[in-house]
């Protein structure tokens, strides 16, 4: 059973970079889109971006310029940065694997979430 | 446009059935996925591609799709049903607002 577990700082100063960690667990990394989702309080499921198993990246484009998330197969990790934040990026995270098909239309669908992480912008 | 729209809300009585629907131009093109979030916990899958559900999803949970609306039905709603649902489309970058679902 694959499992997704989020680590990093709960705490990011204004304007630092915040750094998360997702450690995969029970499944392989191959053939799989490696997602991070946030949630601010109260509020909706934002999508950040993805890293496909072959290293190619997609951004939210209103946060494009901030993100960077990047994949390491030998320790079945992937990483999300985000920098210069402020306090509109504090939120829980999520890692979340994805996958696509098709069979006339397109399926992408996320089938394994990490618990996610809170992450706090303050000073 | 790139957005999907879902209602905010609604409301079902116990054992009754429920629609949600969410809407957007993505959706002649992806299939949507359904998500259910509980508070305090992590979203899971709840549906996917041509009304397939994950394991361990019970059957009253059933998806259609016509034009730009896709729908998520929960057919004998039971109180454990209570929750927020999401929908999303495109290569997953794209959420719905989600759909707060109360059994009275």
């Amino acid at each position: 059973q694959v499992q997704l577990q989020e680590s990093g700082p709960g705490l990011v100063k204004p304007s630092e970079t915040l750094s998360l960690t997702c450690s995969v667990s029970g499944g392989s990394i191959s053939n799989h889109y490696w997602i991070w989702i946030r949630q601010p309080p109260g509020r909706g499921l934002e999508w950040i971006g993805y890293i496909y198993s072959s290293g190619s990246t997609s951004y939210k484009p209103s946060l494009k310029s901030r993100v960077t998330i990047s994949l390491d197969t030998s320790k079945k990790q992937f990483s999300l940065k985000l920098r210069s934040v402020t306090a509109a990026d504090t939120a829980v995270y999520f890692c979340v694997r994805g996958n696509s098909e098709y069979d006339g239309l397109y399926s992408y669908y996320m089938d394994v979430w990490g618990k996610g992480t809170t992450v706090t912008v303050s000073s | 446009s790139s957005e999907l729209t879902q209602d905010p809300t609604v409301s079902v009585a116990l054992g009754q059935t429920v629609r949600i629907t969410c809407q957007g131009d993505s959706l002649r093109t992806y299939y949507a996925s359904w998500y259910q979030q509980k508070p305090g916990q992590a979203p899971t899958l709840v549906l996917y591609g041509n009304n397939n559900r994950p394991p361990g999803i019970p059957d009253r949970f059933s998806g259609s799709s016509s034009g730009n609306t896709a729908s998520l039905t929960i057919t004998g709603a039971q109180a454990e049903d209570e929750a927020d649902y999401y929908c999303n489309s495109l290569d997953s970058s794209l959420f719905g607002s989600g759909t707060k679902v109360t059994v009275l």
